[in-house]
């Protein structure tokens, strides 16, 4: 079956350290997400990329890092330099034919980030 | 209105009765609006996206209403049930790509 896989499901990082969180997903899409929702919060997009080898910036992507080399794949790294990254983090993508829903985003099951 | 507002945050509602909701968003350079229902510990699952104004789209008791000219959608719950209990988000596209902006979100809980 298609879809979105995000691992790890939960993890823990030590202040100071570079985490990596894996999205890949197996629908042809061209286009894949990050967002980041905290408690109380709605979603905020962190980087998008809409092609391979290119991404942008969303609204909230001070701390962390992207790449974009397989189609499948938009790994993402919270670096150290993000000041507060405790929080869920989800990954989306879009693109290929239209289901009921138009061209609605996939979602993955999401990773929760926890700094200790 | 410059960001997405959903409301109300939460809303308990007597399994039977009609429930809905709102959705506030830019209607400068609007492209599409998109709702997603989640449930909880499941992914966000895609219920409607609607572009043209006066669209109306639905999907067994679930319906929704669009309104680009003043901005805002309405999704309505008909004779809710306990598996209509979800987080109810919302999220509109500019004209310049798919990226979407996300309300709040509207929590649903259904009571037996």
């Amino acid at each position: 079956d298609g879809g979105i896989t995000q691992s790890p499901k939960y993890l823990f990082r030590k202040e100071g350290q570079n985490v990596t969180l894996s999205c890949e997903q197996n629908l042809n899409h061209d286009a894949m997400y990050w967002y980041r929702q905290d408690p109380g919060q709605g979603l905020r997009l962190i980087y998008y990329s809409q092609i391979v080898n290119d991404f942008q910036k969303g609204d909230i992507a001070e701390g962390y890092s992207v790449s974009r080399e397989k189609k499948e794949s938009f790994p993402l790294t919270v670096t150290s330099a993000q000041k507060n990254p405790t929080a869920f983090y989800l990954c989306a993508s879009s693109g290929g034919p239209p289901t009921g829903a138009g061209y609605g985003y996939t979602f993955g099951s999401g990773t929760r980030l926890t700094v200790v | 209105i410059l960001n997405v507002e959903q409301s109300p945050q939460s809303l308990h509602v007597q399994e039977g009765d009609s429930t809905n909701f709102t959705c506030s968003f830019p209607s400068s350079n609007f492209y599409a609006l998109h709702w997603y229902r989640w449930e909880t510990a499941k992914s966000p699952e895609a219920l409607f996206v609607m572009t043209l104004n006066g669209d109306e789209k639905k999907k067994g008791r679930i319906s929704a209403t669009l309104n680009t000219k003043e901005g805002y959608s309405y999704l309505y719950i008909k004779g809710s049930q306990p598996e209509d209990s979800a987080t109810y988000l919302c999220a509109s596209s500019k004209a310049a790509g798919n990226k979407l902006t996300f309300g709040g979100g509207t929590r649903v809980l259904v009571k037996p």
